[in-house]
């Protein structure tokens, strides 16, 4: 089971907003960054966020990320079936000193 | 355009030890702003850092494999490495080499390698 927990599914339907959120504690979201990333069946994750709202350069601004207290949350906006992938989440523990990544979210658009 | 390529040797036996390289081209592995490391994604589970090193050889380890664990760096090939001692099942996972940024983002994943453990 991970540290930082995120629900295991989603759907929404074309076109709306989901938001895909991300609980840890004050050891990890709670004092350091966090990013979230893409995944399709079989490749390699895609970074989406870095620095809990930061954009690198070609991912669309339908795509945003926030952080308060020690909870994340990754927001798609207009979302199209092209969506449909896993989302996870990541950050620092700074009492573990390790990286830690989220369970994962399958969201699916209807 | 950053790739990253990973390269080992296939399957492994239960205690013996596994060995990856990743060979980056498009940058130089001489990066003052990133580090160069290892994840594994075992099958249906969550992603798991191995490590990273830096250009200069300073390396940092996931405690729960720091006993096992070993990454090197040769700039001369602009590639990196890992070693993976005594492994078993529990070792089997796609293991991902990645350019990681200064507060833990990974920005760029090679292709994956599938490390399966058996005898």
């Amino acid at each position: 089971q991970s540290v930082l927990t995120q629900p295991p599914s989603l759907s929404a339907a074309p076109g709306q907003k989901v938001t895909i959120s991300c609980s840890g504690s004050n050891s990890n979201i709670g004092n350091n960054y966090v990013s979230w990333y893409q995944q399709f069946p079989r490749a390699a994750p895609k970074l989406l966020i870095f620095d809990n709202s930061k954009r690198p350069s070609g991912i669309p601004d339908r795509f945003s990320g926030s952080k308060s207290g020690t909870s994340a949350t990754l927001d798609i906006t207009g979302l199209q079936t092209g969506d449909e992938a896993d989302y996870f989440c990541g950050t620092w523990d700074s009492t573990l000193t390790t990286a830690l990544f989220g369970g994962g979210t399958k969201l699916t658009v209807l | 355009q950053l790739q990253l390529l990973e390269s080992g040797p296939g399957p492994v036996k239960p205690s013996e030890t596994l060995s990856l390289t990743c060979t980056v081209s498009g940058a130089s592995i001489k990066s003052i702003s990133h580090y160069w490391g290892w994840l594994r994604q075992p099958p249906g589970k969550a992603l798991d850092w191995i490590g990273n090193i830096y250009y200069s050889g300073n390396t940092y380890y996931n405690p729960s494999l720091k006993s096992r664990v070993s990454i090197s760096v040769d700039t001369s090939k602009n590639q990196f490495s890992l070693r993976l001692t005594s492994v078993s099942a529990t070792d089997a996972a796609i293991y991902y080499c990645a350019r990681i940024g200064y507060s833990y983002f990974v920005d760029y994943w090679g292709q994956g390698s599938q490390v399966t453990v058996s005898s």
